[in-house]
Parts: structure tokens; C-alpha cells; sequence
């Protein structure tokens, strides 16, 4: 089946640093990668998606990479911000159907300021 | 534009008690699915719709129900609670399927239950 996993549950970065989290998945078939980022009692925000054809994506202050050799991705958050803190999952589905998105367990992000 | 929404915020129910959570969406989406969320845990999928008057089972699907009567309507359905689906439940939508950008999901606040 398919899952979606965290090498590290927890992270703390001071605050200016660059933070990564990183994420491997199992299901060579997924072709479309999500990262959410989730703050206490709110519902998954979205920050950025790549595609399986593409070996990283730019947003604002955020990269994520993918390596589908050995089926990892990860975010690259730069100069880390104290609002910065929160859980950030990531996600992968097969982009026909239904989008189902497998979700990993999350990795929790503490920025210290 | 309001997103997407859910009722209520909160609820404690007693087992063996029923209840409907509501989600809205305004943002004209297709498909819409229903996760719960346990302590420590990422999001698992309930049930999903890929349009209006249509449903599908997801990963947990056990003890619950759905209804997708209106495109931005989608209900979850506890028919006899327990307190195994004491957590927290967030609604989801996002654009049909298709290839590219733009097809991420985009969440409501989420529901806390408790089951006692």
C-alpha cells in the first residue's frame, strides 16, 4: 500500500536559520506532492506542490525538492521565522481519480527565537 | 470567499448518540472528502465525493456516513457514536482531477469530537 512518512518528528531551528524537513514516500506511481503546514487547532494550510516530472519548486522563502530515485522529498523553509512554527506534513497522490492525498504523520517545527 | 467551512467547531456526544457535521464550500470545487485527524497522527481519509450525488469510501470508513446533496454541501454522518471516533475532523475540497498545478486541497478549521 501506499504511506508517507517523516524521518524526524521534531525539529527546532533558530530563528534567521534554514529549516529543513524531510519525507519519504513508498508509492513510485505518485506523480503530485503536497506540503501543508498545520498550526495548533487550525485545519492544513497549503504551502507548496511539485509535480513528478520536477526535481524542485520555488515559492517565497520555501523550496521543496523531490527525488523520486530514492523516493524523498523535502521542504527547505529560509530564514526561519517564529511564525514559522507549527506541524508540516506532506502529502502524495496519483493525479487521476479522485486526488486522494496519503498524508505522512508530520513533522513538528519549533522556530526558537 | 469564505472557504471552506464547518459546523459545529466542538461537540461531546454520549456513545450511542448521532450527529451530522456540516462542510461548505464557495469556491465551486468539484470534489470534496471528509479526514479525521488523531493526536500525533496525520490525516486519514473517511469518505470523498467527486461530485454531487456521489460518494466513495476511503481508508476509515466504518461508523460513518456522507450525503453530497448540493455541489458545496458534503455531511458526515456518525449514526452510533463511539468513543473510538473521539478526534478531530476536517473537510477538504479542491478542483477535479487533473494534471498540473492547482489541484491541492484546500482545508475547513476542522471539527473537535469527543465521545464519552
Amino acid at each position: 500500500g501506499e504511506s508517507v512518512g517523516l524521518h524526524l518528528p521534531t525539529l527546532s531551528v533558530q530563528e534567521g536559520d534554514n529549516s529543513i524537513i524531510n519525507c519519504a514516500y513508498s508509492n513510485s506511481a505518485s506523480d503530485y506532492f503536497i506540503w501543508y503546514k498545520q498550526e495548533s487547532g487550525k485545519g492544513p494550510q497549503f504551502i507548496i506542490d511539485i509535480r513528478s516530472n520536477m526535481d524542485k519548486r520555488q515559492g517565497q522563502r520555501v523550496t521543496v525538492l523531490l527525488n523520486k530515485t530514492v523516493k524523498h522529498l523535502s521542504l527547505q523553509i529560509a530564514a526561519t521565522q517564529p511564525g514559522d512554527s507549527a506541524v508540516y506534513f506532506c502529502a502524495e497522490t496519483i493525479q487521476t481519480g479522485a486526488n486522494n492525498l496519503f498524508f505522512g504523520t508530520g513533522t513538528r517545527l519549533t522556530v526558537i527565537p | 470567499n469564505a472557504g471552506v467551512t464547518q459546523t459545529p467547531k466542538f461537540r461531546v456526544l454520549k456513545t450511542g448518540q448521532s450527529m451530522t457535521l456540516l462542510c461548505a464550500q464557495d469556491m465551486n470545487h468539484e470534489y470534496m472528502y471528509w479526514y479525521r485527524q488523531d493526536p500525533g497522527m496525520g490525516l486519514r481519509l473517511i469518505h470523498y465525493s467527486v461530485g454531487e450525488g456521489t460518494t466513495a469510501k476511503g481508508e476509515v470508513p466504518d461508523g460513518y456516513n456522507v450525503s453530497r446533496l448540493k455541489k458545496q454541501n458534503f455531511l458526515l454522518g456518525l449514526e452510533s457514536a463511539a468513543p473510538s471516533q473521539t478526534s478531530v475532523y476536517f473537510c477538504a475540497s479542491s478542483y477535479s482531477a487533473g494534471r498540473g498545478f492547482g489541484y491541492e486541497q484546500y482545508f475547513g478549521p476542522g471539527t473537535r469530537l469527543t465521545v464519552t
